[in-house]
């Protein structure tokens, strides 16, 4: 079955520096790529995705990247803010209802005012 | 917007107890997934539905069980709790995919320790 695994495990930056998170998966029929945030003591939250037909996609500081041929995608934080701080999980779907999920570890992002 | 809520936010129990955890979506989901969230593991799926009264088992069910009466409601079971079940439950549904969107929206999840 699809693995994800998700580097690094804890991330501290710099207020302002960029934040990278890469996630690696191992099933080819992937094809929709999301990350989530998680507060603490709050529910994951959607921040952005990507689908398998697509290389980049940006919302305002935040991007996603996939290599589909190295099977893997990254989130990246620009010009990072003491609220981004949260774990940031990525996960891989396949299949098209939808219900063939696996998340990733998780990472924790601290940003260091 | 989608709102996803699980019936207790703490939860303390006794081993061997039957604990009832429920989740209530209003966005009409056909997709309904209850995970266990542990330090360093993420997040598991232990059930998930895709229909009323439908379910599969996900990567840790032993223990579990789920019952879905109705398409906005899905309840997890714990038959006889046991201390090793003490974690944090986050329910989440999302709709089929068909329409062009798999993302999933969670509740604010359940906080339960087994004594």
């Amino acid at each position: 079955g699809e693995n994800v695994e998700q580097h690094p495990s804890t991330l501290s930056v710099q207020e302002g520096d960029s934040a990278v998170i890469k996630c690696t998966y191992s099933d080819s029929a992937s094809n929709y790529f999301p990350w989530y945030k998680q507060e603490l003591g709050k529910r994951p939250q959607l921040i952005i995705d990507i689908r398998s037909n697509v290389g980049e996609k940006k919302d305002q500081r935040i991007a996603v990247t996939l290599n589909k041929t190295a099977k893997h995608f990254s989130l990246h934080i620009t010009e990072t803010q003491p609220e981004d701080s949260a774990v940031y999980f990525c996960a891989a779907s396949w299949g098209n209802y939808g219900q063939n999920f696996v998340f990733g570890p998780g990472t924790r992002l601290s940003v260091l005012p | 917007d989608v709102k996803v809520t699980q019936s207790s936010r703490y939860l303390v129990k006794r081993t061997g107890e039957k604990v009832f955890l429920e989740c209530v979506q209003d966005m009409d989901h056909e997709n309904m997934f209850w995970y266990r969230q542990d330090p360093g593991l993420g997040l598991r799926l232990i059930y998930f539905s895709y229909d009323v009264k439908m379910k599969e088992k996900g990567d840790i069910p032993e223990g579990y069980s789920v019952s879905r009466e109705k398409k906005e409601r899905f309840s997890l079971i714990l038959e006889s709790a046991s201390t090793n079940q003490t974690s944090m439950y986050l329910c989440a549904s999302s709709l089929t995919g068909v329409s062009g969107s798999k993302t999933q929206y969670f509740g604010p999840g359940t906080r339960l320790l087994v004594l």
